[in-house]
């Protein structure tokens, strides 16, 4: 079946790092990969898509690249701020006959401090 | 405004109380989802629904049952929870047609059975 594996967290960072959140999937075909955002006592919001091989999402300084090869779409941003604390879900969509299935990965939590 | 609604949002009761939690989209969507979330596990699908009156399993849909009779409804119904359901559970829509699977997330149900 299909399935999501993140980095282990939890991640702090001090305001203006590099973050790096990676994320690896298994799934037959060709999957869509998402990132969704968690801030706290929220829903979950679409950070970022792609939606086939070599395709980079990216929004509000966030960025990730679809790479079939290394089954991955690890997640980056060049600087990190106080307000980017929250949940990061990795994320795949079969299409198809699960069209209406997101498959998540555990989560990461991050903390940005000042 | 175009959300996804839950309630209640919070919701504490013993063991074998039978309960709803009523979820409700005004986008229109043909596809809605049952999620938990629960630490280190991620989001897992309970239950899905591509249209009114045709539903699914998703990946936990033990215990729980869901009814669609109105393309803008989708309530949850513990027949007689039990506390390994106590959990953090999400609403989500999509519509039918995009070339990804982007979902509209509630702003969350946080379950106690005790």
């Amino acid at each position: 079946g299909n399935s999501v594996t993140q980095m282990e967290g939890p991640v702090t960072l001090s305001e203006e790092a590099f973050l790096t959140i990676n994320c690896t999937y298994t799934a037959t075909g060709y999957p869509s990969l998402f990132w969704y955002v968690q801030y706290p006592g929220e829903g979950l919001q679409l950070l970022l898509k792609a939606t086939k091989a070599d395709d980079k999402g990216s929004n509000k300084g966030f960025e990730a690249t679809y790479r079939k090869e290394t089954t991955s779409f690890h997640l980056e941003k060049g600087s990190v701020q106080v307000s980017d604390s929250a949940v990061y879900f990795c994320a795949l969509s079969a299409g198809g006959t699960s069209y209406g299935k997101l498959t998540f990965g555990q989560g990461t939590i991050l903390t940005v401090h000042p | 405004e175009a959300q996804v609604t839950q309630n209640p949002r919070y919701l504490i009761t013993v063991t074998g109380k039978k309960l709803t939690v009523t979820c409700s989209q005004n986008m229109n969507h043909e596809y809605m989802s049952w999620y938990r979330q629960d630490p280190g596990l991620g989001l897992r699908q309970i239950y899905y629904s591509m249209n009114v009156e045709v539903t699914d399993k998703g990946d936990v849909p033990e215990g729980y049952k869901v009814s669609r009779k109105e393309k803008r409804n989708f309530p949850l119904i513990l027949e007689s929870p039990s506390p390994n359901q106590t959990s953090l559970y999400f609403c989500a829509s999509t519509p039918r047609g995009l070339d990804y699977n982007e979902q509209f997330f509630g702003p969350g149900t946080r379950l106690t059975v005790l």
